[in-house]
């Protein structure tokens, strides 16, 4: 299986701060297709997951334009350009290339 | 604007069943492939199925293969997960996904609110 590893897997961030967190891969993720099917998540707390960033770098309809994705191959970077307050929660990124599909642990980010 | 509602989660007893249900809204049901993810209590995310959008193909987690099975009914936009032979770790959150297409897979665009399981004596 793919193992996603991320880090840190605690990020406390002064509010107007960048923040960022790394996923790192087993395996490349580059597809037969030639797409990298790495996707980011936003957790609130009490929430459901929430997709932000699909393959890589696209981000979804809705999200903050401070949320970027970035990375290739084995190492990615979801990156927060100034921390706000509804940015608390759990951040997990995902495979979709190779089955079973998997997770990173999550990386709690909480305001300092 | 999709909407996905599950059910059917309960407390059972380990070696009991139970079957999960999803009613999805707000897009072409059949059009898309569906998938289950679990969460323990204050833990993280794990796949457990997908189902393809005609429900001709289904993907498990080695963790639930051969004690849950996947399914759909089209005509009632209706997702499900059978699941038998729980065990105590099986007790989790599950949250049903929208894939992006009928055979694309790992995307998980929209999710549920989730229905919780709690397997134990």
């Amino acid at each position: 299986d793919v193992v996603l590893t991320q880090s840190p897997l605690s990020l406390p961030v002064t509010l107007g701060q960048p923040a960022s967190i790394s996923c790192r891969s087993s395996q490349s993720l580059v597809y037969s297709d030639g797409i990298t099917y790495l996707t980011w998540f936003q957790q609130r707390p009490g929430q459901s997951p929430r997709r932000l960033i699909y393959k890589v770098s696209n981000r979804d309809s809705g999200v903050p334009d401070r949320f970027s994705g970035s990375g290739s191959g084995t190492d990615f970077t979801l990156k927060i350009s100034r921390v706000e307050a509804e940015d608390v929660g759990v951040y997990y990124c995902m495979q979709g290339t190779r089955w079973p599909l998997t997770f990173g642990q999550g990386t709690r980010l909480e305001i300092k | 604007e999709v909407q996905l509602l599950e059910s059917g989660g309960a407390l059972v007893q380990p070696g009991g069943s139970l079957r999960l249900s999803c009613v999805a809204s707000g897009f072409t049901f059949n059009n898309y492939a569906m998938g289950w993810v679990r969460q323990a209590p204050g833990k993280g995310l794990e796949w457990v199925s997908d189902i393809s959008g005609n429900g001709g193909n289904t993907f498990y987690a080695d963790s639930v293969r051969g004690r849950f099975t996947i399914s759909r009914d089209n005509s009632k936009n209706t997702l499900y997960l059978q699941m038998n032979s729980l065990r105590v770790e099986d007790t989790a959150v599950y949250y049903c996904a929208k894939e992006a297409g009928p055979g694309s897979y790992g995307h998980l665009e929209y999710w549920g609110q989730g229905t919780l399981v709690t397997v134990s004596s």
